[in-house]
């Protein structure tokens, strides 16, 4: 069965530095998310993207924070100056024309 | 305004039913999501419903809508230990992006 992929599963850095989380959507999904989980609270949207274009952003999603879809396959959230506060689980979700929204099992940003 | 509110958390006995409850916000054309969520695991999409549907059962769960209260529930038949986890609703806002706005999450405890 199809599934949404992330890597890497954990990425520790120091702040300041610059991170890129990679995800590979469903193949023939047309819509992807980022969103995020800072440990023990909600599940809170970032960004959405959306024929090679962000279509809706959240106030968390900043000028630090950018998205990318290089090719076919991928797509990356980069942070480009990483804060204490990013620390978080950072989830990647898809979508076909219907509505049913799949995630990826995230990556763990921790910021120290 | 975007807020989706669960209860924290909840106990049951194994083989019992479960009942995890969620208020919504009224936005037009929404579809309301349950999403499970295991340690450390990512999010795994459970089951949804059409906000113009009254109920929707699939095997062990069924889905019940009160549109009037606008407040959602997810009734787990004949819990498991396996069904520990948390428990999210979520609501997709058709009128932007597609986006899901969850709520803080209902941890659901099964004692043997």
């Amino acid at each position: 069965e199809p599934e949404v992929t992330q890597t890497p599963s954990h990425q520790v850095t120091q702040m300041g530095q610059e991170v890129i989380l990679r995800c590979v959507p469903i193949s023939n999904h047309l819509y992807f998310y980022w969103y995020r989980q800072i440990l023990g609270q909600k599940v809170e949207f970032l960004v959405s993207f959306y024929n090679n274009e962000i279509s809706e952003k959240s106030e968390i999603f900043d000028d630090q924070f950018s998205v990318e879809r290089p090719d076919g396959s991928n797509f990356t959230l980069k942070i480009r100056s990483t804060k204490l506060e990013d620390s978080a689980m950072y989830f990647c979700a898809s979508k076909a024309g219907n509505n049913e929204q799949f995630f990826g099992p995230g990556t763990r940003l921790t910021v120290l | 305004g975007e807020d989706v509110e669960q209860s924290l958390f909840l106990s049951v006995r194994e083989g019992d039913s479960s009942v995890i409850n969620c208020t919504y916000t009224d936005s037009s054309s929404t579809y309301l999501y349950w999403y499970k969520q295991e340690p450390g695991a990512g999010l795994q999409l459970l089951t949804y419903i059409f906000s113009n549907m009254d109920m929707k059962q699939d095997q062990r769960l069924t889905v019940l809508l009160n549109k009037k209260d606008k407040h959602l529930s997810l009734r787990i038949a004949d819990t498991q230990t396996g069904d520990s986890a948390i428990y999210f609703c979520a609501e997709m806002w058709v009128d932007s992006s597609y986006k899901l706005i969850f709520g803080s999450g209902t941890r659901l405890l099964v004692r043997p």
